[in-house]
C-alpha cells in the first residue's frame, strides 16, 4: 500500500511569489492535515481537511490556504511568500474517524530567497 | 494557551539509563493522546497512543494522569537508537514543541 506522497520534495522561490504544494493521502483516508516545520522547530498546525471540507485552521495568515479534492488529495497554497515561510511542509492523513494515528509524507522543503 | 506543552529539552543520557518526558495538556476533557518520534530531517512516526489505561510496549511506557493533566513517556534501558525528538499530540492534532533526546555511549 502506498504511503502519503507529497510533491514537490524541494523547491526554491523568491519573496512575493506563490507556491502550491500537493499531497496524496493513503487510500481510504479521508482526512488530510498540513503542518509547517521550520528548521529546528516543532510542527505548527496549519490546516485540517476532511471529506472535502476545511475542519480546522491554525494560527496562520490568510495567505496560507488550501483545499481538498473529491479523491481526498489536497493542495496547500501560500501566496506572497516571505523569508520566514522557509520550512518543511508536512502532510499527514488518517481515516477521519476521530483522533488517531497520523501517517506523514516525507514533506516538501520550501526555501524562500 | 497551547493544547499541549512539553518538557523543554534537550535530554542527554547514557546508554542504559531510564528517561521520562512529560507533556501537559489544557483541555480536561481530552481523552486520547499520542507520542510520536521524529528522527533528524525525517517525518514523525507514531510511537504510542495513550488512553486512560496507559500503554506499554517493550521498553516504552506511556501514561495519562488525568488529575494533573499530563501524559508521560518512560523509556527504560535507553539505546543509542532512541536518540530522536519525541513529540506529544492531543486529540486536536496539534503537536507539542518536542523534546530532543540524545543517548550517549
Amino acid at each position: 500500500e502506498a504511503g502519503v506522497t507529497q510533491s514537490p520534495t524541494h523547491l526554491i522561490k523568491t519573496r512575493g511569489q506563490q507556491v502550491t504544494l500537493r499531497c496524496s493521502p493513503i487510500s481510504g483516508h479521508t482526512s488530510v492535515y498540513w503542518y509547517q516545520q521550520a528548521l529546528g522547530l516543532g510542527l505548527q498546525f496549519l490546516l485540517w481537511y476532511d471529506e472535502g471540507e476545511e475542519r480546522n485552521r491554525g494560527n496562520f495568515p490568510p495567505r496560507f490556504s488550501g483545499r481538498q479534492f473529491p479523491n481526498y488529495s489536497s493542495e496547500l497554497n501560500v501566496n506572497a511568500l516571505e523569508l520566514e515561510d522557509s520550512a518543511l511542509y508536512l502532510c499527514a492523513s488518517n481515516r477521519g474517524t476521530g483522533p488517531g494515528e497520523l501517517f506523514f509524507g516525507e514533506g516538501s522543503r520550501l526555501t524562500v530567497l | 494557551r497551547k493544547e499541549v506543552e512539553q518538557d523543554p529539552g534537550p535530554f542527554n543520557v547514557p546508554e542504559g539509563a531510564t528517561v521520562a518526558f512529560n507533556c501537559t495538556y489544557s483541555n480536561s476533557a481530552s481523552q486520547s493522546f499520542f507520542w510520536y518520534r521524529q528522527d533528524c530531517r525525517k517525518e514523525p512516526k507514531l510511537l504510542m497512543s495513550v488512553y486512560s489505561s496507559g500503554n506499554e510496549d517493550g521498553r516504552f511506557t506511556a501514561q495519562l494522569n488525568r488529575a494533573s493533566q499530563y501524559i508521560s513517556l518512560l523509556i527504560r534501558d535507553s539505546k543509542l537508537s532512541d536518540s530522536a525528538t519525541y513529540l506529544c499530540v492531543g486529540p486536536d492534532m496539534r503537536f507539542g514543541a518536542g523534546t530532543r533526546l540524545t543517548v550517549k555511549p
